[in-house]
């Protein structure tokens, strides 16, 4: 069975950083895309990041370019998001997603939220 | 940009009824690399449809997909009482990579 555990999220002042961190299991974490998807509280959802098998290709959404980063340790199996010079409307709960076969996200981690306020 | 626009935004309907869910896309998806998701209250999002119409693991066969170019459906042949929830819609493109969601759709129990 496929599990995808983030963590790392709570709350943090404006211009503040956090680290998450996603934990994967019951698949070849190794041979798969993962993706970064957030939903602000009571939103829709909304694709952050990508990242390919060995970490040399990586796609971020216009929002949060130059701010966050993506990463991940293929021998941990874990997935990561770097997150800086955050802002309130950063705010929202943060999925990790591993990649399906045809652009489609496959499988989801219950979220970890992130809160970003004075 | 690319942009997913669903409708109804909200769809009230009962359980045994059928379900018809649109989503239209600005410009068409690479490959019809289309997919929909259900979320429930508080829970992630699941996979029901990838590639405009294929059923993901595990999805109830009462869910079904079509659609290519740049209009898509979403067809719930009867409703269950767990069927109720928002449904969204979502696209990916090539060069450079882009993935796009819809709005969403609340499917609520009339």
């Amino acid at each position: 069975e496929v599990q995808l555990v983030e963590s790392g999220g709570g709350l943090v002042q404006p211009g503040g950083s956090l680290r998450l961190s996603c934990a994967a299991s019951g698949f070849t974490f190794s041979s798969s895309w993962m993706h970064w998807v957030r939903q602000a509280p009571g939103k829709g959802l909304v694709w952050v990041s990508c990242i390919n098998t060995d970490g040399s290709t990586i796609n971020y959404a216009d929002s949060v370019k130059g701010r966050f980063t993506i990463s991940r340790d293929n021998a941990k199996n874990t997935l990561y998001l770097q997150m800086n010079s955050l802002r309130v409307d950063d705010t929202a709960v943060y999925y990790c997603v591993s990649d399906g076969s045809h652009g489609e996200f496959d499988s989801w981690g219950q979220g970890t939220l992130v809160a970003v306020s004075s | 940009e690319i942009v997913l626009t669903q409708s109804p935004g909200t769809l009230s309907l009962s359980p045994g009824e059928r379900a018809t869910l649109s989503c239209r896309a600005s410009e068409s998806p690479t490959s019809s690399y289309l997919a929909w998701y259900q979320q429930k209250p508080g829970q992630a999002p699941r996979l029901l449809i990838y590639g405009a119409s294929s059923r993901a693991t595990g999805i109830p066969d009462r869910f079904s997909g079509s659609g290519s170019g740049t209009d898509f459906t979403l067809t719930i042949s009867r409703l269950e009482p767990e069927d109720f929830a928002v449904y969204y819609c979502q696209q990916y493109n090539w060069s450079p990579p882009r993935y796009t969601f819809g709005q969403g759709t609340n499917l609520e129990i009339k």
